[in-house]
């Protein structure tokens, strides 16, 4: 099975900030990537898939890139609605995994 | 608008069976194969399984061993999650999900409100 790293798994941070989330996979996966945004109580909504491209209405501030092993997030100018938890997924094979998570909160 | 409506969750005590349902709408539900996720309380997400449109492909997590059985009755465009032998770490919020278009596995787009499973004596 593919393991996925994320890290940190925790981060302060400010509005305004540049935020950069990195997920690493314990095999090549290609860009078989997605990121999903959570917060408390709801559903996880999908931002970012094919490691780069982004979803539909959500915001230019969002950006992924990689590809292989190591892939990043990055949110610019963070803002309010921001704060949550960001999941990276897997789609290169089945079982398909998720990494374990990074809590993004206010400083 | 695409929905997806889970129900089938509650208490249920170790050893015992539960079935959740996801009824769909606001898509052709038989085009599209769909995935239950889970997440138990305070933690991360976790794949648990995947059904082809046709129902005739299926995949499950690892640590399933087998207990679980993802199924859909493409008529009443109703997903369905058969949990058998229930152990107290399956407590979590279930959820079923929709793909993006495409050959899967593909990223899931909807996400239904998510059940809440709670295996306790």
């Amino acid at each position: 099975d593919i393991q996925l790293t994320q890290s940190p798994s925790f981060l302060s941070a400010s509005v305004g900030d540049r935020v950069t989330i990195t997920c690493r996979a314990s095999q090549g996966i290609s860009s078989y990537l997605a990121w999903y945004q959570q917060k408390p109580g709801k559903a996880p909504k999908l931002l970012i898939y094919a490691a780069s491209t982004l979803q539909s209405g959500v915001p230019s501030r969002f950006s992924g890139s990689g590809s292989g092993t190591e892939f990043t997030l990055t949110i610019n100018s963070l803002q309010p609605e921001d704060f949550a938890t960001y999941y990276c997924q897997q789609l290169n094979n089945y079982p398909l995994t998720f990494g374990g998570g990074t809590k993004v909160e206010i400083k | 608008q695409v929905q997806l409506v889970e129900s089938g969750g509650g208490v249920v005590q170790p050893g015992r069976s539960l079935r959740l349902s996801c009824v769909a709408s606001g898509f052709t539900f038989s085009s599209y194969g769909m995935y239950w996720v889970r997440q138990a309380p305070g933690e991360g997400l976790e794949w648990v399984a995947y059904i082809s449109h046709p129902g005739s492909n299926q995949y499950y997590a690892d640590s399933l061993k087998g207990r679980f059985t993802i199924s859909r009755d493409n008529s009443r465009n109703t997903l369905y999650l058969q949990m058998n032998s229930l152990r107290a770490e399956d407590t979590a919020v279930y959820y079923c999900a929709k793909p993006t278009a495409g050959s899967p596995p593909k990223e899931l787009d909807y996400w239904g409100q998510g059940t809440l499973v709670t295996v306790s004596s």
